[in-house]
């Protein structure tokens, strides 16, 4: 089955800083979202793009499905980012099972 | 206001027990799921239904049960079988065209 690597694992930025996190999924995606989980537990959807860019104030979203990769953007970032980001990938194999990757964990320091 | 409940938020367990996680939507979505998620680890799903009276084993059906009596409902039965049940669990829903999925805010279940 499909394959999704999220990268960096861990990310320590100080208040103001921007990032960029990747998603790698190994085969053709119908379906690509993009989750912040705060440290309640709380799945909230930030992107739904299985191709193409998005922007949300600060945050902002590509993924390049030819080439097999999502990408998520935080600038200016603030406390109330920290938390576990995760992208989750829906083949086109005709299944509607999201496979997640395993997340990167991003600590915002003041 | 629309959206995905699960209750309880904490469940606490003897083994040997059986316990049921209610999930409940009002989106008028066709399909839910539930996942699994450990610490520090991603989501792995146990169970979907596309449609009411129909779903699906996922990659960790074993020792759990679901029903869809009703397009608003998806319980989630975790039995005696399941050899390691502490964990939070998660439930989503999505519209089947789209597939984007939505989630509750989760129950944390732990087995005493």
């Amino acid at each position: 089955g499909i394959q999704v690597e999220q990268s960096p694992p861990d990310l320590i930025l100080q208040e103001g800083a921007n990032s960029t996190l990747r998603c790698n999924f190994s085969d053709s995606v119908n379906n690509l979202q993009w989750f912040h989980q705060n440290p309640w537990g709380q799945l909230i959807n930030l992107f739904y793009i299985p191709s193409g860019t998005k922007q949300n104030g600060r945050l902002s979203a590509t993924t390049v499905a030819t080439e097999r990769y999502s990408l998520l953007y935080i600038s200016s970032s603030q406390t109330t980012d920290s938390g576990v980001y995760f992208c989750a990938a829906v083949t086109t194999s005709g299944t509607y099972k999201y496979i997640f990757g395993t997340g990167t964990r991003l600590k915002v320091l003041a | 206001d629309g959206g995905i409940t699960q209750s309880p938020k904490y469940l606490f367990r003897k083994e040997g027990q059986n316990v049921t996680l209610s999930c409940e939507q009002n989106l008028n979505h066709d399909a839910m799921y539930w996942y699994r998620q450990d610490p520090g680890q991603g989501l792995r799903l146990i169970y979907y239904s596309q449609i009411v009276n129909d779903f699906q084993k996922g990659d960790i059906a074993e020792g759990y049960s679901v029903s869809r009596e009703k397009k608003e409902s998806f319980p989630l039965t975790v039995t005696s079988a399941q050899k390691n049940p502490t964990a939070f669990y998660l439930c989503a829903s999505s519209i089947v065209v789209t597939n984007e999925q939505f989630f509750g805010p989760g129950t944390r279940l732990t087995v005493l």
